[in-house]
């Protein structure tokens, strides 16, 4: 089976960095994914690790290290719009379905 | 590209009413799911599709049906509602190909009362 666990929630200020952590244990996926939600709103896709490492994409980058089950997202040059919830998931190797950690919802301070 | 569309947006419903919350997209993706987010809680796989005329169970499929006669639609329907069924209701399509990224609808608010 799969399971992932987050913080359930994170508190930063505007300008700082703040890092999210996913643990995990499953019998195997093809990577970790990370989703951002708003209030109200959709999951939208942020990052992609399909190998051990940091992916890096603008203000925000993710890493992933299969031997210690764990990844994390992080967050740089916090602005107020960052605050939102966010969601790590996985695709496991056997079936097409993904399994969503519950999310770690992030609020930004002035 | 209007991407992964969603109706109705929000609906009430009563204790055994049935509905169908329609669910497309226009990107040619073989892979669609559903998902239902509770309040403050994070997204529960109810069914998913790998392609036309294909579909399987997630993590919570009791009380819901699905089909997938085209590529492009994936309704949902619930029989007979219950006020556990109070939800918000996500559609999602991918390509599946490397990043594996899903392209979520703006979802359905359901009550039942």
């Amino acid at each position: 089976g799969q399971s992932l666990e987050q913080p359930s929630e994170v508190t930063a200020v505007e300008g700082a960095i703040v890092q999210i952590n996913c643990t995990y244990q499953t019998s195997g996926f093809y990577g970790l994914s990370w989703y951002q939600q708003h209030d109200g709103g959709a999951p939208t896709f942020l990052s992609y690790n399909a190998l051990d490492g940091l992916e890096e994409t603008g203000r925000f980058s993710s890493f992933l290290s299969r031997s210690d089950s764990y990844g994390y997202l992080l967050l740089q040059e916090l602005q107020m719009k960052d605050s939102a919830s966010y969601f790590c998931a996985v695709r496991p190797l056997y079936g097409q379905n993904f399994v969503f950690g519950p999310g770690t919802r992030l609020s930004v301070l002035p | 590209n209007a991407g992964v569309t969603q109706t109705p947006k929000f609906r009430i419903l009563k204790i055994g009413q049935s509905m169908t919350l329609q669910c497309a997209q226009d990107m040619n993706h073989n892979y669609m799911y559903w998902y239902r987010q509770d309040p403050g809680m994070g997204l529960k796989l109810i069914y998913y599709s790998v392609g036309a005329g294909i579909t399987d169970k997630g993590e919570v499929p009791n009380g819901y049906n699905v089909s997938r006669s085209t590529t492009e639609d994936f309704p949902l329907r619930l029989e007979l509602a219950a006020p556990s069924q109070t939800s918000v209701y996500f559609c999602a399509s991918s390509y599946s190909g490397v990043t594996d990224t899903q392209y979520f609808g703006p979802g359905t608010r359901l009550t039942v009362l």
